[in-house]
Protein backbone atom coordinates (compact mmCIF):
# COMPACT_ATOMS: atom_id res chain seq x y z
CA UNK A 1 0.00 0.00 0.00
CA UNK A 2 1.85 3.28 -1.30
CA UNK A 3 -0.98 5.95 -0.88
CA UNK A 4 -2.46 7.73 -2.88
CA UNK A 5 -0.50 9.46 -5.91
CA UNK A 6 -0.71 12.37 -8.05
CA UNK A 7 0.97 13.53 -10.86
CA UNK A 8 2.16 15.76 -11.73
CA UNK A 9 3.10 17.61 -8.47
CA UNK A 10 3.46 20.97 -9.78
CA UNK A 11 1.94 22.21 -13.51
CA UNK A 12 3.04 25.86 -15.04
CA UNK A 13 1.09 26.81 -17.83
CA UNK A 14 -0.13 29.58 -19.57
CA UNK A 15 -3.62 30.92 -19.80
CA UNK A 16 -5.41 29.36 -22.51
CA UNK A 17 -3.86 26.02 -22.29
CA UNK A 18 -5.32 22.67 -21.66
CA UNK A 19 -3.51 20.55 -18.56
CA UNK A 20 -4.53 16.86 -17.84
CA UNK A 21 -3.89 15.28 -13.84
CA UNK A 22 -3.72 11.73 -13.28
CA UNK A 23 -4.61 10.28 -9.53
CA UNK A 24 -4.13 6.46 -8.92
CA UNK A 25 -5.93 5.70 -5.74
CA UNK A 26 -5.05 3.58 -3.09
CA UNK A 27 -5.85 -0.39 -4.53
CA UNK A 28 -9.22 -1.85 -3.72
CA UNK A 29 -10.74 1.89 -3.14
CA UNK A 30 -13.60 2.12 -5.33
CA UNK A 31 -14.19 5.96 -4.13
CA UNK A 32 -12.23 8.63 -5.43
CA UNK A 33 -12.72 12.07 -5.04
CA UNK A 34 -11.49 14.88 -6.44
CA UNK A 35 -11.12 18.43 -4.18
CA UNK A 36 -9.51 21.82 -5.18
CA UNK A 37 -7.69 24.10 -2.65
CA UNK A 38 -6.94 27.75 -2.74
CA UNK A 39 -4.54 29.31 -1.07
CA UNK A 40 -5.91 30.53 2.69
CA UNK A 41 -8.84 28.12 2.01
CA UNK A 42 -9.85 24.38 2.78
CA UNK A 43 -10.12 21.96 0.23
CA UNK A 44 -13.65 22.13 -1.67
CA UNK A 45 -15.40 18.91 -3.45
CA UNK A 46 -15.47 18.81 -6.89
CA UNK A 47 -16.67 15.10 -7.84
CA UNK A 48 -16.26 11.89 -6.95
CA UNK A 49 -16.57 8.38 -8.46
CA UNK A 50 -17.73 4.70 -7.52
CA UNK A 51 -15.88 2.68 -9.21
CA UNK A 52 -16.39 3.87 -12.98
CA UNK A 53 -19.46 5.81 -12.55
CA UNK A 54 -18.99 9.51 -11.70
CA UNK A 55 -22.05 10.06 -9.13
CA UNK A 56 -21.54 13.97 -7.91
CA UNK A 57 -20.12 17.08 -10.03
CA UNK A 58 -19.99 20.14 -7.85
CA UNK A 59 -21.19 23.59 -9.42
CA UNK A 60 -17.70 24.45 -9.38
CA UNK A 61 -16.73 22.06 -11.82
CA UNK A 62 -17.53 24.33 -14.67
CA UNK A 63 -17.69 23.04 -18.58
CA UNK A 64 -13.91 23.46 -18.63
CA UNK A 65 -13.51 20.68 -16.45
CA UNK A 66 -13.98 17.14 -17.10
CA UNK A 67 -12.53 13.78 -14.95
CA UNK A 68 -12.81 10.62 -16.01
CA UNK A 69 -12.13 7.42 -14.33
CA UNK A 70 -11.76 4.25 -16.66
CA UNK A 71 -12.02 0.78 -15.35
CA UNK A 72 -12.36 2.12 -11.78
CA UNK A 73 -8.73 2.41 -11.09
CA UNK A 74 -6.55 5.60 -11.96
CA UNK A 75 -8.28 9.06 -12.61
CA UNK A 76 -7.54 12.37 -14.72
CA UNK A 77 -8.69 15.87 -14.56
CA UNK A 78 -8.57 17.56 -17.37
CA UNK A 79 -8.62 21.48 -17.70
CA UNK A 80 -9.41 23.02 -20.57
CA UNK A 81 -8.36 27.05 -21.69
CA UNK A 82 -7.23 27.34 -18.29
CA UNK A 83 -7.87 30.96 -16.80
CA UNK A 84 -5.88 32.48 -14.22
CA UNK A 85 -8.70 31.74 -11.70
CA UNK A 86 -7.91 28.14 -11.56
CA UNK A 87 -4.33 28.23 -10.01
CA UNK A 88 -5.03 26.00 -6.95
CA UNK A 89 -3.49 22.67 -5.22
CA UNK A 90 -6.29 20.09 -6.88
CA UNK A 91 -6.37 16.96 -4.44
CA UNK A 92 -7.19 13.48 -5.01
CA UNK A 93 -8.75 11.26 -2.60
CA UNK A 94 -9.95 7.63 -2.08
CA UNK A 95 -11.17 6.04 0.20
CA UNK A 96 -12.61 1.71 0.09
CA UNK A 97 -16.43 2.78 0.63
CA UNK A 98 -18.85 5.33 1.62
CA UNK A 99 -18.23 5.13 5.20
CA UNK A 100 -14.75 4.53 5.25
CA UNK A 101 -11.91 7.10 5.63
CA UNK A 102 -10.88 9.53 2.62
CA UNK A 103 -7.19 9.14 2.21
CA UNK A 104 -5.49 11.66 0.17
CA UNK A 105 -2.87 12.31 -2.22
CA UNK A 106 -0.13 15.11 -2.07
CA UNK A 107 -1.74 17.55 -4.40
CA UNK A 108 -0.79 19.03 -7.84
CA UNK A 109 -0.40 22.66 -7.43
CA UNK A 110 -1.35 24.49 -10.80
CA UNK A 111 -0.28 27.93 -11.75
CA UNK A 112 -1.60 29.84 -14.35
CA UNK A 113 0.17 32.40 -15.65
CA UNK B 1 -26.23 23.15 2.45
CA UNK B 2 -24.19 22.52 5.60
CA UNK B 3 -21.19 25.04 6.71
CA UNK B 4 -18.06 24.90 8.25
CA UNK B 5 -16.72 27.59 10.19
CA UNK B 6 -13.20 27.82 11.79
CA UNK B 7 -12.92 31.12 13.49
CA UNK B 8 -9.06 31.13 14.38
CA UNK B 9 -6.91 31.46 11.25
CA UNK B 10 -3.63 31.23 13.82
CA UNK B 11 -3.07 29.74 16.99
CA UNK B 12 0.34 29.25 19.29
CA UNK B 13 1.12 27.54 21.92
CA UNK B 14 4.46 25.75 23.78
CA UNK B 15 5.38 22.61 23.60
CA UNK B 16 4.58 20.48 26.20
CA UNK B 17 0.89 22.49 26.86
CA UNK B 18 -2.18 21.64 25.66
CA UNK B 19 -4.21 23.74 22.98
CA UNK B 20 -7.48 23.78 21.48
CA UNK B 21 -8.51 24.91 18.12
CA UNK B 22 -12.40 25.61 17.65
CA UNK B 23 -14.90 24.57 15.02
CA UNK B 24 -18.63 25.84 14.43
CA UNK B 25 -20.85 23.69 11.97
CA UNK B 26 -24.65 24.26 10.66
CA UNK B 27 -27.19 21.96 9.05
CA UNK B 28 -30.82 20.46 9.49
CA UNK B 29 -29.29 17.02 9.61
CA UNK B 30 -29.37 14.94 12.38
CA UNK B 31 -27.22 11.84 11.21
CA UNK B 32 -23.68 13.12 10.20
CA UNK B 33 -19.96 12.62 10.57
CA UNK B 34 -17.23 15.59 11.53
CA UNK B 35 -13.85 14.79 11.37
CA UNK B 36 -10.48 17.01 12.19
CA UNK B 37 -7.62 16.78 9.61
CA UNK B 38 -4.29 17.72 9.66
CA UNK B 39 -2.12 19.23 6.73
CA UNK B 40 1.57 19.22 7.56
CA UNK B 41 3.51 22.29 5.44
CA UNK B 42 4.02 20.85 1.95
CA UNK B 43 2.64 17.79 2.98
CA UNK B 44 -0.53 15.57 2.57
CA UNK B 45 -3.68 15.80 4.21
CA UNK B 46 -4.34 12.74 6.89
CA UNK B 47 -7.39 11.93 9.16
CA UNK B 48 -6.45 13.21 13.23
CA UNK B 49 -10.10 11.94 14.86
CA UNK B 50 -13.71 10.98 13.44
CA UNK B 51 -16.76 11.82 15.47
CA UNK B 52 -19.81 10.02 14.29
CA UNK B 53 -23.13 12.44 15.77
CA UNK B 54 -25.25 9.76 16.98
CA UNK B 55 -22.79 9.03 19.86
CA UNK B 56 -22.70 10.99 22.86
CA UNK B 57 -18.79 10.08 23.72
CA UNK B 58 -16.47 12.08 22.91
CA UNK B 59 -13.92 10.37 20.76
CA UNK B 60 -10.11 10.11 21.46
CA UNK B 61 -7.22 9.15 19.85
CA UNK B 62 -4.02 9.78 22.07
CA UNK B 63 -2.93 13.18 22.68
CA UNK B 64 -6.33 14.27 20.53
CA UNK B 65 -9.53 14.71 22.04
CA UNK B 66 -12.69 16.42 21.24
CA UNK B 67 -15.60 18.47 22.94
CA UNK B 68 -18.56 17.31 20.90
CA UNK B 69 -21.73 19.82 21.53
CA UNK B 70 -24.22 18.63 19.37
CA UNK B 71 -27.38 21.42 19.87
CA UNK B 72 -24.82 24.12 20.28
CA UNK B 73 -22.94 22.39 16.66
CA UNK B 74 -19.59 22.93 17.84
CA UNK B 75 -16.84 20.52 17.21
CA UNK B 76 -13.70 21.20 18.95
CA UNK B 77 -10.28 19.64 19.09
CA UNK B 78 -8.02 19.52 22.11
CA UNK B 79 -4.04 18.42 21.62
CA UNK B 80 -2.52 17.93 24.61
CA UNK B 81 1.12 17.60 25.42
CA UNK B 82 1.92 19.55 22.18
CA UNK B 83 4.65 18.23 19.82
CA UNK B 84 7.12 20.11 17.12
CA UNK B 85 5.65 17.56 15.26
CA UNK B 86 1.76 19.01 15.53
CA UNK B 87 2.62 22.06 14.18
CA UNK B 88 0.07 22.12 10.80
CA UNK B 89 -2.72 23.55 9.35
CA UNK B 90 -6.05 21.82 10.87
CA UNK B 91 -8.85 21.69 8.96
CA UNK B 92 -12.21 20.85 10.41
CA UNK B 93 -14.95 19.06 8.17
CA UNK B 94 -18.74 17.42 7.54
CA UNK B 95 -19.22 14.52 6.17
CA UNK B 96 -23.51 13.36 5.70
CA UNK B 97 -24.49 10.47 6.56
CA UNK B 98 -27.23 10.00 4.57
CA UNK B 99 -26.71 7.14 2.23
CA UNK B 100 -28.41 8.30 -0.88
CA UNK B 101 -26.03 9.31 -3.36
CA UNK B 102 -24.67 12.79 -3.70
CA UNK B 103 -23.59 12.55 0.26
CA UNK B 104 -20.19 11.58 0.43
CA UNK B 105 -18.29 14.95 -0.20
CA UNK B 106 -16.37 16.33 2.72
CA UNK B 107 -17.36 20.14 3.68
CA UNK B 108 -14.28 22.26 5.37
CA UNK B 109 -13.32 25.25 7.17
CA UNK B 110 -11.27 27.37 6.14
CA UNK B 111 -8.53 25.98 8.68
CA UNK B 112 -6.06 27.13 11.74
CA UNK B 113 -2.77 27.53 11.67
CA UNK B 114 -1.37 25.46 14.82
CA UNK B 115 2.24 26.70 15.57
CA UNK B 116 4.71 25.02 18.29
CA UNK B 117 6.79 27.13 20.16
CA UNK B 118 9.95 25.35 21.28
Amino acid sequence: DTGVSQNPRHKITKRGQNVTFRCDPISEHNRLYWYRQTLGQGPEFLTYFQNEAQLEKSRLLSDRFSAERPKGSFSTLEIQRTEQGDSAMYLCASSFGRLYEQYFGPGTRLTVT
Amino acid sequence: AQTVTQSQPEMSVQEAETVTLSCTYDTSESDYYLFWYKQPPSRQMILVIRQEAYKQQNATENRFSVNFQKAAKSFSLKISDSQLGDAAMYFCAYRSARSNFGNEKLTFGTGTRLTIIP
